[in-house]
């Protein structure tokens, strides 16, 4: 069966940056997109972007780019997204997801990465 | 971006029908997903392409609508559907969340 799984919760500094993982298996890992999920209790779920796990190449949503990177490990099936320069405003729950073949709907779900960013 | 248009909140007695609507600020077409979240979980796929039932969701889930009025059904609700119901559009990038509907038990 398909799954998800992410790394742990994080708690960074203001300024500094985090790297989440996400762990695919149950099916080939280059033939879907990865797409990532910001959530918040004020803004709900919002779309940072999403990889093209065979090709590298990425989309990003004109609000994260410059805050999030999305790479992938082919080799091990994992997807990456690094958040740099945090402030308080990046602390949420963080799901990567598996898009379609087209960037469409999210079909299932990592468990999500609690990132809060505290001094 | 596209903007999406939930109620809050509804409250529906057990074995009665709740309605759900998302209404997007532009036509979407068909392009409108709906998702299940429980509380401390991940969203979860209910419904995609406006109107078809994702793999083993039960048939008592439902969605209709095109254009920018759309549909979510729960018939007939039973105590596990307690949950916020998302819908989601892909007609245009970036991909956009209505804020959510939870669903309460009268």
């Amino acid at each position: 069966q398909v799954q998800l799984q992410q790394s742990g919760a994080e708690l960074a500094k203001p300024g500094s940056s985090v790297k989440i993982s996400c762990k695919a298996s149950g099916y080939t890992f280059t033939s879907y997109y990865i797409s990532w999920i910001k959530q918040t209790t004020g803004q709900g779920l919002e779309y940072i972007g999403y990889i093209n796990t065979g090709s590298g190449g990425t989309n990003y949503n004109e609000k994260f780019k410059g805050k999030a990177t999305l790479t992938v490990d082919k080799s091990s099936s994992t997807a990456f997204m690094q958040l740099s320069s945090l402030t308080p405003d990046d602390s949420a729950v963080y799901y990567c997801a598996r898009l379609g073949l087209l960037p469409n709907w999210f079909a299932y779900w990592g468990q999500g990465t609690l990132v809060t960013v505290s001094s | 971006d596209i903007v999406l248009t939930q109620s809050p909140a509804l409250a529906v007695s057990l074995g009665q029908r709740a309605t759900i609507s998302c209404r997007a600020s532009e036509s979407v077409r068909s392009s409108m997903h709906w998702y299940q979240q429980k509380s401390g979980q991940q969203p979860k796929l209910l419904i995609y392409g406006a109107s078809n039932l994702a793999s083993g969701v039960p048939a008592r889930f439902s969605g209709s609508g095109s254009g920018t009025d759309f549909t979510f059904t729960i018939d007939p609700v039973e105590a596990d559907d307690i949950a916020t119901y998302y819908c989601q559009q892909s007609r245009n990038d970036p991909l956009t969340f209505g804020s959510g509907t939870k669903l309460e038990i009268k």
